[in-house]
């Protein structure tokens, strides 16, 4: 199973776009890449998935480089209720997807 | 569209009874995994099923069993309930048991062990 690693917090200020980067050196070439976003007491909410080079939608961008050995999540102009938890995943089977500690962002006003 | 909806939001109990937690996917979803969530730590995986099937297992005693419904709902069953078993419990569904769909999580039971 790939392994990710996060950095455990960042911070930031309202309008500034945050990129956060996951290495996950072992990942498997069915392997897809998926990042969630979880509030406290609520479950994840799926952002976005890629599995090669950039994928965009409505609120994030995923840049993944051609070996994928790391993925890059990218929130644009962020607010205050982008504070949370984002967790990076990879798995091609949805029973062996595993969420590691996360990193936890803190936007500043 | 209902979303994941799990049942109860709350509950408490005491060491050593057994508890049953519930969850309903979206509509068309086959596929429900079940999550685990200690405070202050990432969803750890317990169970995935897919058309009534379990297809994966992680690493959680004996004490932890479920089962899916023909309608797909699923039912999650803790026994002998310690201490260390209260966390917020997350059911999740997806169409497929594939990885490349994202799962929908439902907003979890908050079980506490007293």
């Amino acid at each position: 199973l790939a392994k990710t690693t996060q950095p455990i917090s960042m911070d930031s200020y309202e309008g500034q776009e945050v990129n956060i980067t996951c290495s996950h050196n072992n990942i498997a070439t069915n392997d897809y890449i998926t990042w969630y976003q979880q509030f406290p007491s609520q479950g994840p909410r799926f952002i976005i998935q890629g599995y090669k080079t950039k994928v965009t939608n409505e609120v994030a961008s995923l840049f993944i480089p051609a070996d994928r050995k790391s993925s890059t999540l990218s929130l644009p102009r962020v607010s205050l209720s982008d504070t949370a938890v984002y967790y990076c995943l990879v798995g091609a089977n949805n029973n062996d997807m595993r969420f590691g500690a996360g990193t936890r962002l803190t936007v500043k006003p | 569209d209902a979303g994941v909806t799990q049942s109860p939001t709350h509950l408490i109990k005491t060491r050593g009874q057994q508890v049953t937690l519930r969850c309903s996917p979206i509509s068309g979803h086959k596929s429900v995994s079940w999550y685990q969530q200690v405070l202050g730590q990432g969803p750890q995986f317990i169970f995935q099923y897919y058309e009534k099937e379990e297809r994966g297992r992680g690493n959680f005693p004996d004490r932890f069993s479920a089962r899916q419904f023909p309608n797909y709902s699923s039912e999650l069953n803790v026994n002998a309930l310690l201490l260390g078993d209260s966390a917020l419990y997350l059911c999740a569904s997806s169409k497929r048991a594939l990885g490349d769909y994202g799962y929908t999580f439902g907003s979890g039971t908050r079980l506490t062990v007293v």
